[in-house]
């Protein structure tokens, strides 16, 4: 089955500053790779996701890349702000797989004013 | 107008208790899933169900059963209540895997406490 590490588990970043948190797959037939946010006690939310014909995708402070040869994946959030404090879960799943999402193991993210 | 909706919030129990979960999701989605997610964050999949039927069981104990009485609902009972599942379960819902539009989404969470 799909196999899916994340890195690092924690990470505090200066305000202003770039967060980048990596993932990486074993399941080759993985095609779509989403990213949770999950603030402390809320609910995972989708941030934003790339799917395996695109190599990268941005949406305004966010952007994540894909390189599939490699079969990893990474967020990166620009000019971090204090609430961008939260876990944040990179995923894999396959459309013509076992269809589950697997999940990486999160890293807490710390913005320091 | 909450798009995946679970309760109760919260769930204290004592061991040896049974005790449900309720979700529904109008979405509009044929596909539902539980999460469990450990003290440590690891967030595991239980369970989906695609249109009523049983797609994905991830070798939990048969004490977890779900039921899915129409595809907008996915309730999860569990008997006989050890320590260890004390978690917060998450319900979620999808289009169907090929959909171009797949993605998954959360409902606020169960937080149950077995003491």
């Amino acid at each position: 089955g799909e196999n899916v590490e994340q890195h690092p588990s924690t990470l505090s970043v200066q305000e202003g500053d770039s967060a980048v948190i990596k993932c990486t797959y074993s399941d080759s037939a993985s095609n779509y790779f989403p990213w949770y946010k999950q603030e402390l006690g809320k609910r995972p939310q989708l941030i934003i996701d790339i799917r395996s014909n695109v190599g990268e995708k941005k949406d305004q402070r966010i952007a994540v890349t894909l390189n599939k040869t490699a079969k990893h994946f990474s967020l990166h959030i620009t000019e971090t702000q204090p609430e961008d404090s939260a876990v944040y879960f990179c995923a894999a799943f396959s459309y013509f797989g076992n269809e589950k999402l697997t999940f990486g193991t999160g890293t807490r993210l710390t913005i320091i004013p | 107008d909450t798009a995946v909706s679970q309760t109760p919030k919260y769930l204290v129990t004592q061991m040896g208790n049974d005790k449900s979960i309720k979700c529904e999701q109008n979405l509009g989605h044929d596909t539902m899933y539980w999460y469990k997610q450990d003290s440590k964050k690891f967030l595991k999949i239980m369970f989906s169900y695609n249109n009523k039927e049983l797609i994905i069981n991830e070798t939990v104990p048969n004490r977890f059963s779900p039921k899915s009485p129409d595809k907008a609902h996915l309730n999860l009972h569990i008997n006989s209540l050890e320590l260890g599942d004390s978690a917060v379960y998450f319900c979620a819902s999808s289009p169907p895997a090929g959909a171009v539009t797949y993605t998954q989404y959360f409902g606020p969470g169960t937080r149950l406490t077995v003491l």
